[in-house]
């Protein structure tokens, strides 16, 4: 079965300082990852997603993630925050037919 | 608002009564989605419709009902059986490239 687990419920940074949110994976086949954010009063927004086609993934905002198979994981990291990156994160697994998501990292940014 | 549309933005529900969230698309994809999200548990599949008349259980199904008569609707029904319907509700679409979009969603509180 498809699961993810998000290792941090809460992560602070002073802005200017990298981000790293963490994920791991479970699947039983090749899986298609993803990163949703969450700002407050938003919608949720895709920044990226890995479907196997290269293990460093580059999305928006400038968010990349790593793929990484012998370790099952999928950290979202950004080489420095912004104020406007305080939001909600959440990574997602793809099982058949369906998304499954983490429990969330809410990212603090320190001025 | 990527095709999605969900109303009311907040709902009240009494003891004992069911009430139904709406939710459409108006781009003609196939596959939708009903998430519940607490605090600090992420978002839970409650159901997902993949095709017209079709749709399958989720992890949090009970004491939820849904339909899907025409491709563009997928309401959810809160029904009295669930004892525990304070929370947002999400409406989400495929789009193109396995990426989710999201309605604004509904805030379901108990009188």
């Amino acid at each position: 079965a498809q699961s993810v687990t998000q290792l941090d419920s809460h992560v602070s940074v002073s802005e200017g300082t990298p981000v790293l949110l963490r994920c791991n994976y479970s699947s039983s086949y090749s899986p298609s990852l993803f990163w949703y954010v969450q700002h407050p009063n938003k919608g949720l927004q895709l920044l990226l997603k890995y479907t196997s086609a290269a293990t460093l993934v580059k999305g928006i905002n400038g968010f990349e993630a790593e793929f990484k198979k012998s370790e099952t994981s999928f950290h979202l990291t950004k080489p420095s925050a912004h104020m406007s990156d305080a939001a909600e994160y959440f990574c997602v697994n793809s099982g058949t037919y369906k998304y499954i998501f983490g429990t969330g990292t809410r990212l603090k940014v320190l001025a | 608002d990527g095709g999605i549309t969900q109303s009311p933005k907040y709902l009240f529900r009494k003891e004992g009564q069911n009430v139904t969230l709406s939710c459409e698309q108006n781009l003609n994809h196939d596959a939708m989605y009903w998430y519940r999200q607490d605090p600090g548990q992420g978002l839970r599949l409650i159901y997902y419709s993949q095709i017209v008349n079709d749709f399958q259980k989720g992890d949090i199904a009970e004491g939820y009902s849904v339909s899907r008569e025409k491709k563009e609707s997928f309401p959810l029904t809160v029904t009295s059986a669930q004892k525990n319907p304070t929370a947002f509700y999400l409406c989400a679409r495929d789009g193109s490239n396995e990426k989710l979009f999201f309605g604004s969603g509904t805030q379901l509180s108990v009188l």
